[in-house]
C-alpha cells in the first residue's frame, strides 16, 4: 500500500493564482481530512469528509473548497491565493473519525 | 466543546533522562486520545491512542501515556530519551458528535547529547 499520497511536495504561487492540491489513499478509508500547519499553531482542520459525496467545514475554512467523488481522492482547491495561506498542508485518512489517522508526507505552498 | 492544551512548546531533555510531556483535554464525555510524533519534514504517525481499554497506554518507541480522569491530563513520557526521540509532539482529541479531530499546539522535543 501507497498510503495516503500528496502531491505537489512544494509549489510557489502568485497572489490571487488558483489551484488544486491533491490527496489520495488507497486503505479504503472513510474518513479524510485536510490540515494547516503553521509554527505555534499546530494543525488545524480546514475541511474533512466522513465518505464519497459528503464534506464539511474544520475550524479555518475560508478560501479554499473540496470535493468527494471517489473514496480514495479528496483534493483541496485554493480559489484564490492569499500570502496567508502560506502553510504546510497535510492531508489525513482513517478507518472511521475517532480511529488513527494516516498522514500525506505534506505540500509546502508559499503565496507571494 | 473538547479541546486538549499542551503545556510548553519546547522541551529539552539530556540523553538517558526522563520525557514527559504535558496533554490536558477538556471532554464532558469519554474522550478518545491520541499521541502523535513528527519528524522534520515529514507528516505526522501515531504513537499511541486512548480508547478507554486501559488506562495506562503503551506506544512504539518506548512510550507511554496515563490516562487521569481526575485530573484531564494524558502525558507522555519515556524512561529513557534517546536522540533519536528529537521531534515534534502533538496530542489531540476525537470530538466525540462533531467528526473533528483537534489537536494541540505540539511541543518540541530537544535531546542533548
Amino acid at each position: 500500500n501507497a498510503g495516503v499520497t500528496q502531491t505537489p511536495k512544494f509549489q510557489v504561487l502568485k497572489t490571487g493564482q488558483s489551484m488544486t492540491l491533491q490527496c489520495a489513499q488507497d486503505m479504503n478509508h472513510e474518513y479524510m481530512s485536510w490540515y494547516r500547519q503553521d509554527p505555534g499553531m499546530g494543525l488545524r482542520l480546514i475541511h474533512y469528509s466522513v465518505g464519497a459525496g459528503i464534506t464539511d467545514q474544520g475550524e479555518v475554512p475560508n478560501g479554499y473548497n473540496v470535493s468527494r467523488s471517489t473514496t480514495e481522492d479528496f483534493p483541496l482547491r485554493l480559489l484564490s491565493a492569499a500570502p496567508s495561506q502560506t502553510s504546510v498542508y497535510f492531508c489525513a485518512s482513517g478507518r472511521g473519525g475517532q480511529e488513527t489517522q494516516y498522514f500525506g508526507p505534506g505540500t509546502r505552498l508559499l503565496v507571494l | 466543546a473538547q479541546s486538549v492544551t499542551q503545556l510548553g512548546s519546547h522541551v529539552s531533555v539530556s540523553e538517558g533522562a526522563l520525557v514527559l510531556l504535558r496533554c490536558n483535554y477538556s471532554s464532558s464525555v469519554p474522550p478518545y486520545l491520541f499521541w502523535y510524533v513528527q519528524y522534520p519534514n515529514q507528516g505526522l504517525q501515531l504513537l499511541l491512542k486512548y480508547t478507554s481499554a486501559a488506562t495506562l497506554v503503551k506506544g512504539i518507541n518506548g512510550f507511554e501515556a496515563e490516562f487521569k480522569k481526575s485530573e484531564t491530563s494524558f502525558h507522555l513520557t519515556k524512561p529513557s530519551a534517546h536522540m533519536s526521540d528529537a521531534a515534534e509532539y502533538f496530542c489531540a482529541v476525537w470530538a466525540s458528535g462533531t467528526y473533528k479531530y483537534i489537536f494541540g499546539t505540539g511541543t518540541r522535543l530537544k535531546v542533548l547529547a
